[in-house]
């Protein structure tokens, strides 16, 4: 079983700042992990992924996070906050594995970002 | 190239009426999945097709059935829709590790 915690569900920042949203993962066999963000009244669009290349795995809009087994992490960091990235945050985890339920995303429950002017 | 579409975008059901979510994608992917958010939630997987003809339950299939018509469509059918089904529900599609999104719909049941 896979499972996945976001700590925070509401994070403010002012703009400018740095942007820290944490992720935690627990999985069985080694995961494959994802950061989507969520607009306002839209679908969720891809941000990052990681599948066990480089830990260290940059995205979209500046984004960036890193993959930490020992911790069973993958926080999302960005180093200066711009009034464009309020939105939601979702981290997932996706274990692959041969058979019909192969890379089934389960998501954390979101962490809502504003970035204060 | 439209990526996964959904229809309608937004729907207002009285308890007990029945619905069918409509979702179509055009990237000639196999696997096709059905998810509901709901606040402070997340995303929770309602069923999934690995492949046409395949339907498997998810996290959370009670009160739901699903239609995998072709590879192309898949559809999501509320046969007596309760308050407890009042969502936005996202249809996906998969390519390798990677799930796309489509934009949604939003119901509510009263």
């Amino acid at each position: 079983a896979q499972s996945v915690t976001q700590l925070g569900s509401h994070v403010s920042v002012s703009e400018g700042a740095l942007v820290l949203l944490r992720c935690n993962y627990s999985s069985s066999v080694p995961p494959y992990l994802f950061w989507y963000v969520q607009y306002p009244n839209q679908g969720l669009q891809l941000l990052l992924k990681y599948t066990s290349a480089a830990t260290l795995v940059k995205g979209i809009n500046g984004f960036e996070a890193e993959f930490k087994k020992s911790e069973t992490s993958f926080h999302l960091t960005k180093p200066s906050a711009h009034m464009s990235d309020a939105a939601e945050y979702f981290c997932a985890v996706s274990t692959p594995y041969s058979g019909a339920g192969s890379y089934q995303l389960t998501f954390g429950k979101g962490t809502k970002l504003s970035v204060i002017p | 190239n439209a990526g996964v579409t959904q229809t309608p975008k937004f729907q207002v059901l009285k308890t007990g009426q029945s619905m069918t979510l409509q979702c179509a994608q055009d990237m000639n992917h196999n696997s096709m999945y059905w998810y509901r958010q709901d606040p402070g939630m997340g995303l929770r997987l309602i069923y999934y097709s690995a492949s046409e003809g395949t339907t498997d339950k998810g996290e959370v299939p009670n009160g739901y059935n699903v239609s995998r018509l072709n590879k192309r469509e898949f559809s999501l059918r509320l046969e007596s829709a309760a308050p407890s089904q009042t969502s936005v529900y996202f249809c996906a599609s998969r390519s390798s590790y990677e799930q796309y999104f489509g934009p949604g719909t939003r119901l509510t049941v009263t």
